[in-house]
Parts: C-alpha cells; sequence; structure tokens
C-alpha cells in the first residue's frame, strides 16, 4: 500500500467548474511534488515544494494553483481547465531536501476534463 | 540538457522469457533510480543505484549501474505476467528537487 494518499481517484469537470485535488503523507517527508502523466509518457513536473514552500513552478499555467498547508499535505486547485489538460496527476514526496530521484508517489487522480 | 534515452519502447514476450531493458545518457548521474507503473497507478520506486559498476538483485530483478554512471540496466529472470508494467528509469537532475525521467520501456508478458 502507498503510504502517499491521493483523493480523488477519478475527477470529471467541465471547463467552468472548480475543484480540488488532495495529497497527503505522514512519512515525515519535507519535499512534495505535483506531476502531470499522459498517456503512455513519463511524468512531468509541475511543482515542488519545500518545507511548505513552493520551490519550483515549471511554467504551469495559472489555472492551476497549488498550495501546502502543513508538511503533510498538498492540494492542487483547478479552475477554467481545458480537455487537453485531463491526465494522472501524480502527487510525490521525498525525504530528502536536495532531491536523490527516491520518489513516493500515490495511486495518482485521474482526471477528465469535458 | 540531462536526458535519459530507455530502450527498447515496447517488449511483448513469452511467460518464462528473459529481458534486458536499458537506460542511457550522456550525463553523469550521481544515482539512478528504477520504477514501475501498473496502469492507472503511481510508479512504485524499484530501486536506487549509486555506486559506479553497482549491481542490485530484487528477487528476478537484476540492476546493473554503468561504471562511469551514466547508464543502467535492468534485467529480468523468467519473466512472469505480474511484471507488467511501464519502467521509468529516473536520475537527479542538476540544481536539486527534479528528477529526470526516461521514456519508459512498456512491458507486457504473456501467460
Amino acid at each position: 500500500d502507498t503510504e502517499v494518499t491521493q483523493t480523488p481517484k477519478h475527477l470529471v469537470m467541465g471547463m467552468t467548474n472548480k475543484k480540488s485535488l488532495k495529497c497527503e503523507q505522514h512519512m515525515g517527508h519535507r519535499a512534495m511534488y505535483w506531476y502531470k502523466q499522459k498517456a503512455k509518457k513519463p511524468p512531468e513536473l509541475m511543482f515542488v515544494y519545500s518545507y511548505e514552500k513552493l520551490s519550483i513552478n515549471e511554467s504551469v499555467p495559472s489555472r492551476f494553483s497549488p498550495e501546502c498547508p502543513n508538511s503533510s499535505l498538498l492540494n492542487l486547485h483547478l479552475h477554467a481547465l481545458q480537455p487537453e489538460d485531463s491526465a494522472l496527476y501524480l502527487c510525490a514526496s521525498s525525504p530528502a531536501l536536495l532531491n536523490t530521484g527516491e520518489l513516493f508517489f500515490g495511486e495518482g487522480s485521474r482526471l477528465t476534463v469535458l | 540538457t540531462q536526458l535519459l534515452e530507455q530502450s527498447p519502447q515496447f517488449l511483448s514476450i513469452q511467460e518464462g522469457e528473459n529481458l534486458t531493458v536499458y537506460c542511457n545518457s550522456s550525463s553523469v548521474f550521481s544515482s539512478l533510480q528504477w520504477y514501475r507503473q501498473e496502469p492507472g497507478e503511481g510508479p512504485v520506486l524499484l530501486v536506487t543505484v549509486v555506486t559506479g559498476g553497482e549491481v542490485k538483485k530484487l528477487k528476478r530483478l537484476t540492476f546493473q549501474f554503468g561504471d562511469a554512471r551514466k547508464d543502467s540496466s535492468l534485467h529480468i529472470t523468467a519473466a512472469q505476467p505480474g511484471d507488467t508494467g511501464l519502467y521509468l528509469c529516473a536520475g537527479d537532475g542538476t540544481g536539486g528537487f527534479k528528477t529526470i525521467f526516461g521514456a519508459g520501456t512498456r512491458l507486457f508478458v504473456k501467460a
């Protein structure tokens, strides 16, 4: 069982909706990540939080808004998405401040934008 | 720009066969990871290799890190249908906080 929990597992939303993806980890990790994965492609980095502060934004459109309320939680707020934003959204965490490449992923949230 | 190239991109084999997946780069990595991802799930970390020439075994899976730390291989002995999935190699990107992923090898093991 993964120790990174993502909810919801599936989400269908219209282009005018506002929704949120949630991620929780209790491993004491201090870095948390959002990745986007399209079919048959590797994960693409979106955001990195370190010690609850945004460290990296990979030029992600503002219709995606991350939030890290505390060291265990990571949210991704979604607003006015496009159909091409449909993908598997993966949350991950890592123990080290500097990335060693070892990431612990959640099971993902499958997003469909109509 | 650091890149990880995986080959083959797709592999379909019969149960019981052996296979090797390759992960190559022109850049040196301080470590490389291998992940397996099943459909609709997140990637699961299988192993980290750190030392050049290092060999690690995980049951029927053998992982090797090249002497120059630019490449790695994953060898599966007597593949089983449960080995089916997307195998991703990954490495630590420069500047911290960034993991570089290869494009993945999609393995299908037929019973």
